[in-house]
């Protein structure tokens, strides 16, 4: 069992470009999200995802786009790369997100990124 | 507003000692999970342990404890006999459940906690 598969690990980008952080699940979660964690700041939420098809902000989501066309992924997408985006994203997931508080997230081991 | 917040940027404790990692919170609602995790420098997150407000005992989870005081609105995180392996930086989070379905977890700044031996 997998469990959140996130890829790349690490990734240098320069201003202006673009790419895609992939995550994935094994786990039937319906609920998806991704976070940012920057030193002295904690992790941040970017944006979260309730089900196919469903995606909502979270916190920080300027310069950030996602979709979910289906339950398994959900991709990060940044479309014009800025160093104030240098930091560790993380993926979570949690079996449904909204039935009740005491719902665990399950990360992934988390992608570091650098923009120049 | 902080909803979270870690007072302890970093401490150092010495091995076989207990440690006490602070968590106070701000919330309005009277539903609402507490949770602490754990990362190492490998840099995963790691599920230590979950409060609910509604909860009349601190939870346990082997060598760790949660000092749940919900009128100080603290969330302490105890961790008894320290090992080297409890070196890490420890998050505190929270859910609420009045936040559109409790589907948010809010984390603090984290505290790095280094086990001397």
């Amino acid at each position: 069992n997998a469990g959140v598969t996130q890829t790349p690990k690490f990734q240098v980008l320069k201003t202006g470009q673009s790419m895609t952080l992939q995550c994935a699940q094994d786990m039937n979660h319906e609920y998806m999200s991704w976070y940012r964690q920057d030193p002295g700041m904690g992790l941040r939420l970017i944006h979260y995802s309730v089900g196919a098809g469903i995606t909502d902000q979270g916190e920080v989501p300027n310069g950030y786009n996602v979709s979910r066309s289906t339950t398994e992924d959900f991709p990060l997408r940044l479309l014009s790369a800025a160093p104030s985006q240098t930091s560790v994203y993380f993926c979570a997931s949690s079996y449904s997100g909204g039935a009740t508080v005491r719902e665990k997230l399950f990360f992934g081991s988390g992608t570091q990124l650098s923009v120049l | 507003a902080q909803k979270i917040t870690q007072t302890q940027p970093g401490m150092f404790v010495q091995e076989k000692e207990a440690v006490t990692l602070d968590c106070t919170y701000d919330t309005s609602d009277q539903s609402y999970g507490l949770f602490w995790y754990k990362q190492p420098s490998s840099g995963e997150m790691i599920f230590l342990i979950y409060q609910g407000s509604y909860d009349e005992q601190n939870a346990t989870e082997g060598r760790y404890s949660l000092n749940f005081q919900k009128a100080r609105k603290s969330a302490n995180l105890v961790i008894s006999a320290s090992q080297l392996g409890d070196s890490a930086m420890y998050f505190c989070a929270m859910r609420e459940a009045f936040d559109q379905g409790a589907q948010k977890l809010v984390f603090g700044q984290g505290t790095r906690l280094t086990i001397n031996p």
